[in-house]
């Protein structure tokens, strides 16, 4: 059965601090892992993804960390603003060129100055 | 960035009623979507829709659930009639390409089933 697993379902962190959010699958198949924010009354938005052939992406304050053999993932936002509080959405890709996407249940992030 | 609009924002209906979604995609893109979201739950995928046609659709996408796009108009979900168990967030998306392209999403339509 495809299923992303993601945790916790919220968090709450001081200005500066760093979040982590987790993410599992397990369906082998998968083959591209994008992480979504959705900030209230706005619509989720594409914020950093990763492929399996890599381990690691960087972008900004916000990293991907890829774990193929356990397969988890994970996003860590650095230097965590107020501003990044919304709710954060890992997912993850199949069906070759006709594409969905699998969607963990979400986490709300709290940054608190 | 690109976005994507989705009209009503908010549908309340009686159950057995019919419903129609609206969703107006980024004018260039060629791949459209839709997800259900129960509250509190995951948003889930229910059909992708390309060059007219569906392209592949989940268990959730029931019989009485049917998606068009007639003349490069709206992108729209029909459901005929509506049940109790479909109240819930639907969010569509679109793309310009198939496979691991990027998705851009509208806000969603609540939809309540009374």
């Amino acid at each position: 059965q495809q299923q992303v697993r993601q945790s916790p379902q919220s968090l709450t962190v001081w200005e500066g601090e760093t979040a982590i959010l987790n993410c599992s699958y397990e369906d082998s198949t998968f083959d591209y892992f994008p992480w979504y924010h959705q900030f209230p009354g706005e619509s989720p938005a594409l914020l950093i993804a990763i492929r399996p052939v890599s381990n690691k992406k960087e972008d900004g304050r916000f990293t991907i960390f890829f774990n193929k053999r356990e397969k988890k993932f994970s996003l860590h936002i650095a230097d965590s603003q107020p501003g990044d509080s919304a709710t954060y959405f890992c997912a993850a890709h199949s069906g070759g060129s006709n594409a969905k996407l699998t969607f963990g249940k979400g986490t709300k992030l709290s940054v608190k100055s | 960035g690109p976005k994507v609009l989705q009209i009503p924002s908010h549908q309340i209906i009686d159950m057995g009623q019919m419903v129609t979604l609206n969703c107006d995609p980024v004018s260039n893109h060629l791949y459209f979507y839709w997800y259900k979201q129960i509250l509190g739950q995951q948003m889930e995928f229910l059909v992708n829709f390309y060059n007219g046609k569906v392209m592949e659709k989940s268990k959730l996408f029931k019989d009485q659930f049917s998606v068009e796009r007639p003349d490069g108009s709206y992108f729209t979900l029909k459901i005929q009639p509506t049940a109790l168990e479909d109240s819930a967030v639907y969010f569509c998306a679109s793309s310009l390409e198939g496979g691991d392209a990027e998705q851009f999403f509208g806000p969603g339509t609540r939809l309540t089933v009374l």
